[in-house]
Order: structure tokens, then C-alpha cells, then sequence
């Protein structure tokens, strides 16, 4: 069973420049959600996707954005970005309520 | 909200054993998640605990006290390969769904 897959698994960015990112979850997990990992602040989350609806969203401004296929495959959208926002961005998935989510390799995002 | 606290960094000796220790306060706790996540890869699955009491999994044990908002991560027979940050994570509900929290990670260093 393949695992949760993200592309790109690097990028380079300049700051006003937009960025989308996608993930791949695991066959059959409708449920995906987006992290930002940085070294100082740990594992933020960002928003979780639930059969195409955002079910959850955490503490970050409208730049980021994303959205969720038919499909289950979903994709991470930030505008204007920032240097701050250099991170890496993780997607994981899961089964279920109470399952443990399974994360890709994420991508390694970095701004200049 | 919710607040997770765990050790920032802990030093052990390859074959000893190491407690990882993880406080929380949170309303509609589910349960505990624990992940390992070596350095530049993504976070791994290691256990989930709802009730109160010892998991073992090998060399890893997890154990939860729900009334004292407490758990901790137990390494047994350490190995060089144990070095990585050990993340642990609150499930709760809130808002009619059930959401994840991460703490900031503890990163243990295994020395010889």
C-alpha cells in the first residue's frame, strides 16, 4: 500500500510569490491535513479536509489556503508569501476518528 | 485551548532506558498520541493511548493518567537509532470534531 505522498519535496520561492503544494494520501483515508514545521515553533496545524470540506482550520491567515479533490487528493495554497513562511509543510492522512495520522516526507519550503 | 509541554532535548546512554515525559491540559480529551520523526524525515506512528495505564510495544512502553493530564514515553534497551524527536500529540473534540494538537517534541541524543 503506497503512503502518503507530497510534491514537490523542495522548493524555492521569492517573497510575493505564490506557492501550491500537494499531497497524496493513503488509499481510502478521506481525511487529510496540512502542518508547518518549523524549528522553534514544532508541528502547526494548518487545516484538515474531510470528503472535500475543510473540517478544521488552525491559526494562520487567509494566505494560506486549500482545498480537497473527489479523489481525496488535496492541495496547499499560499499567496504572498513571506519569509517566515520558509517551513516544511507536511500532509499526513488517516483512516479515521482516533486513528493515527501517517504523514508524508513533506515538502521543504524556502523563501528568499 | 490547549497546552502540551514536554522536555525540549534529553541526553541517554545507548542501553539504558529513558522516560519522555508529557503534560497537558485540554476539554474533550480522546487520547495520546506518540511519534517519532528522525531528523529530516517525516514523523512515525509509535502509540495511542485512551485509557488509563501501561502500553507496551516492545522496547517502547506508553503510559496514560487521564485525572493528572499526564503521560510519558518509555525507551527500554536504547539504541543509536532511537536518536529523533519524540512528538506527542492530544486528540480532543471540539466544535463537533475531533482534533489534533502537537506538542513541540522532545529530542533525545543517544550517546555510546
Amino acid at each position: 500500500k503506497a503512503g502518503v505522498t507530497q510534491t514537490p519535496r523542495y522548493l524555492i520561492k521569492t517573497r510575493g510569490q505564490q506557492v501550491t503544494l500537494s499531497c497524496s494520501p493513503i488509499s481510502g483515508h478521506r481525511s487529510v491535513s496540512w502542518y508547518q514545521q518549523t524549528p522553534g515553533q514544532g508541528l502547526q496545524f494548518l487545516f484538515e479536509y474531510f470528503s472535500e470540506t475543510q473540517r478544521n482550520k488552525g491559526n494562520f491567515p487567509g494566505r494560506f489556503s486549500g482545498r480537497q479533490f473527489s479523489n481525496s487528493r488535496s492541495e496547499m495554497n499560499v499567496s504572498t508569501l513571506e519569509l517566515g513562511d520558509s517551513a516544511l509543510y507536511l500532509c499526513a492522512s488517516r483512516a479515521g476518528t482516533d486513528q493515527p495520522q501517517h504523514f508524508g516526507d513533506g515538502t521543504r519550503l524556502s523563501i528568499l | 485551548g490547549q497546552n502540551i509541554d514536554q522536555p525540549t532535548e534529553m541526553t541517554a546512554t545507548e542501553g539504558a532506558i529513558v522516560q519522555i515525559n508529557c503534560t497537558y491540559q485540554t476539554s474533550g480529551f480522546n487520547g495520546l498520541f506518540w511519534y517519532q520523526q528522525h531528523a529530516g524525515e517525516a514523523p512515525t506512528f509509535l502509540s495511542y493511548n485512551v485509557l488509563d495505564g501501561l502500553e507496551e510495544k516492545g522496547r517502547f512502553s506508553s503510559f496514560l493518567s487521564r485525572s493528572k493530564g499526564y503521560s510519558y514515553l518509555l525507551l527500554k534497551e536504547l539504541q543509536m537509532k532511537d536518536s529523533a524527536s519524540y512528538l506527542c500529540a492530544v486528540s480532543f473534540n471540539s466544535g463537533g470534531y475531533q482534533k489534533v494538537t502537537f506538542g513541540t517534541g522532545t529530542k533525545l541524543q543517544v550517546i555510546p
